[in-house]
This record gives C-alpha cells, structure tokens and sequence, in this order.
C-alpha cells in the first residue's frame, strides 16, 4: 500500500514564524499536492509538483512557497504565518490508481 | 476556475436511515470522485464513476454520475455509526482534483 506520511498531526505556531509542514511518500510518485480543508470550503490546493524541483500554483497559493529537492518529499513552508492560516493541511501524491492522502496536519497560528 | 457545489453541508440521522447527497457543477467533468474523511484522517476513495450514467455500489454505497456530467449523487442505505465523517465530491482537472465542501454526516446509535 501507498504510504503518505507527514510529520506532524497537532502545530502550534506564533504570528511571523516560519513554519515547514513535511510530507513524504514511499512509491516513487511524481505528482504530490498540498491542500487545505477548512470548515464550509472544502479541500483547496494550494500548489502541487509533478516533479523534482518542479511546482506550481494552486488556487490559494498566497502566502504559502513550496520545496521539492527529492521525488519522496514534498514541504509546505509558511514564510510568516499569520492567523488566517489557522488549518487543517492535507498532503496527497497521485499514482495511475489516484490519490493518497496523508492523515493531516492541524496547524494553530497564535 | 471550475468549482463544485455539494449539498447538504450537514446532516443528522438515525441508524438505519438511509442518506442522499449530491454534487454539481457549472462544468462537464469526465470523472467523479467520491471520498470519505474519517475523524482526524485523510480523504479515503470511495467509489469512482467514469461514464454518464453509471450507477456503482460498493457495499450500502452507490454512486451515479449524471447523465449531463455535471453532477453526481451519492446515496448510503440503512446508515451505521462508523458512517460518521465527511464526504467529499471530487472532479479531475489536469493533474489536479477539485473538491466540493463535503457533507458532515453525524449518525445517532
């Protein structure tokens, strides 16, 4: 089975720190995505990478960057987190049987 | 951009009901995704349609994609207490998928 995992469960962080929010997985995927679930809205992707060192934006990408230095991890950096960016994160990679979610990161910007 | 609208946002039933939620959307999409979130975990697929029209079950889950292909329709016959979360509708488009803004079900014992 596909393992997506991501390094934190529960964040706590305070209003203009930079934050990293790790994902990684373990079959060789291609494509991965960030997104983020908030009550109401649904998941909204926020940037995806079909390859090392290759992104692009989502629908939200604003005040999100994203690194993918090797294929098995993809990092979700808040340059300076601010309150609005209080969430739930889900990270996902897609193979030719769909998407893999990992189980989240609910992320508190105090 | 194309955006899914999912109704209702909430429900709260009985066990042993049997539950109905929809998806729809200003564009045709030649795929529908359905997705189930358990508390404090990620998405899990569901059930895929990939023809208007097709009706598919998976257990006491069956799912239709409409026939204009923008919508779809999830029913779940005779609900049990593990059928607690939050569906999601979901649609392709490019290497993305789109999601609607799910619907919270509760299911009271």
């Amino acid at each position: 089975d596909v393992k997506v995992t991501q390094s934190s469960r529960y964040l706590v962080k305070r209003t203009g720190e930079k934050v990293f929010l790790e994902c990684v997985q373990d079959m060789d995927h291609e494509n991965m995505f960030w997104y983020r679930q908030d009550p109401g809205l649904g998941l909204r992707l926020i940037y995806f990478s079909y390859d090392v060192k290759m992104k692009e934006k989502g629908d939200i990408p604003e005040g999100y960057s994203v690194s993918r230095e090797k294929k098995e991890r993809f990092s979700l950096i808040l340059e300076s987190a601010s309150t609005n960016q209080t969430s739930m994160y889900l990270c996902a990679s897609l193979s030719n049987y769909g998407y893999t979610f990992g189980s989240g990161t609910r992320l508190t910007v105090v | 951009g194309q955006q899914l609208n999912q109704s209702p946002q909430s429900m709260f039933i009985q066990e042993g009901e049997d539950v109905s939620m929809n998806c729809t959307s200003s564009s045709i999409f030649n795929t529908w995704l359905w997705y189930k979130q358990d508390p404090g975990e990620g998405p899990v697929l569901l059930i895929a349609l990939y023809k208007a029209g097709e009706l598919t079950s998976n257990g006491r889950l069956t799912a239709q994609f409409g026939i204009t292909r923008k919508d779809s329709f999830l029913n779940i016959s005779a609900s049990i207490p593990s059928d607690v979360g939050i569906y999601f509708c979901a649609g392709p488009a490019g290497r993305k998928l789109i999601f609607g803004q799910g619907t919270e079900l509760s299911v009271k014992p």
